[in-house]
């Protein structure tokens, strides 16, 4: 099956400015994440989507950052504006909805803001 | 809340010789364990994952891991280490918190170095 895709693989953009990344996630996958990694961490989670409804966005700077899934399948999460601390690779990952079930990720998108 | 502990941030072994990645978990719920693999410049890739079936769980590449609830860790290890698993190793537990969160929580990460 096809994996999780996602655009650009790489960004470069200067502070206070927007950028959004696009993810298409596995065929039939109902719960798509998205996950920021700063250099030298572990993935950290912003948002959880269960079809297109939002069930986790605790972690989301919401006064710069947003997600959306409209349809239930590809989502966008889109910042505004950047500043230098967001410099990382944005991770989408999809996975069943189910427990048990592993996630799948994309490649990932690597923002440098500069 | 869940939350989990690798107690390496670096573990560097010579090639042939065994490999140990620890990790220690929290969860308030009976949880999901996953090892996963990151390669330079490579996406993550799941090593194996234990779903409260058998205690000892079987991966790729030669790795197991074996859950153990009474120390709450689920330590990774590999038999005779090769060069080409020198990569960067997360330790992550996936629990229900209610309302349907149940996302992935990643601890910092191993990075295993090969010595030739």
């Amino acid at each position: 099956e096809a994996g999780v895709a996602q655009s650009p693989r790489y960004k470069i953009i200067e502070k206070r400015q927007s950028v959004a990344f696009w993810c298409n996630p596995i065929s039939g996958h109902a719960t798509l994440y998205w996950y920021q990694q700063i250099l030298g961490q572990g993935p950290k989670l912003l948002i959880q989507f269960q079809n297109n409804g939002v069930v986790d966005d605790s972690q989301l700077p919401k006064d710069r950052f947003s997600a959306e899934r409209l349809k239930g399948v590809d989502s966008t999460l889109k910042i505004q504006p950047a500043k230098l601390e967001d410099s990382a690779v944005y991770l989408c990952a999809s996975s069943r909805q189910n427990l048990n079930t592993e996630a799948f990720f994309g490649q990932g998108t690597r923002l440098t803001v500069v | 809340a869940q939350s989990v502990t690798q107690l390496d941030s670096h573990v560097s072994v010579s090639e042939g010789t065994p490999v140990l990645l620890r990790c220690n978990y929290s969860s308030s719920y009976s949880p999901s364990l996953f090892w996963y693999v990151q390669h330079p410049n490579k996406g993550l890739q799941l090593l194996l994952k234990y779903t409260s079936a058998a205690t000892l769980v079987k991966g790729i590449n030669g790795f197991e891991a074996e859950f153990k609830k009474s120390e709450t860790s689920f330590h990774l290890t590999k038999p005779s280490a090769h060069m080409s698993d020198a990569a960067e190793y997360f330790c992550v537990v996936r629990g229900g918190s209610g309302g349907g969160a149940d996302g992935l929580t990643f601890g910092k990460g191993t990075h295993l170095i090969i010595q030739p």
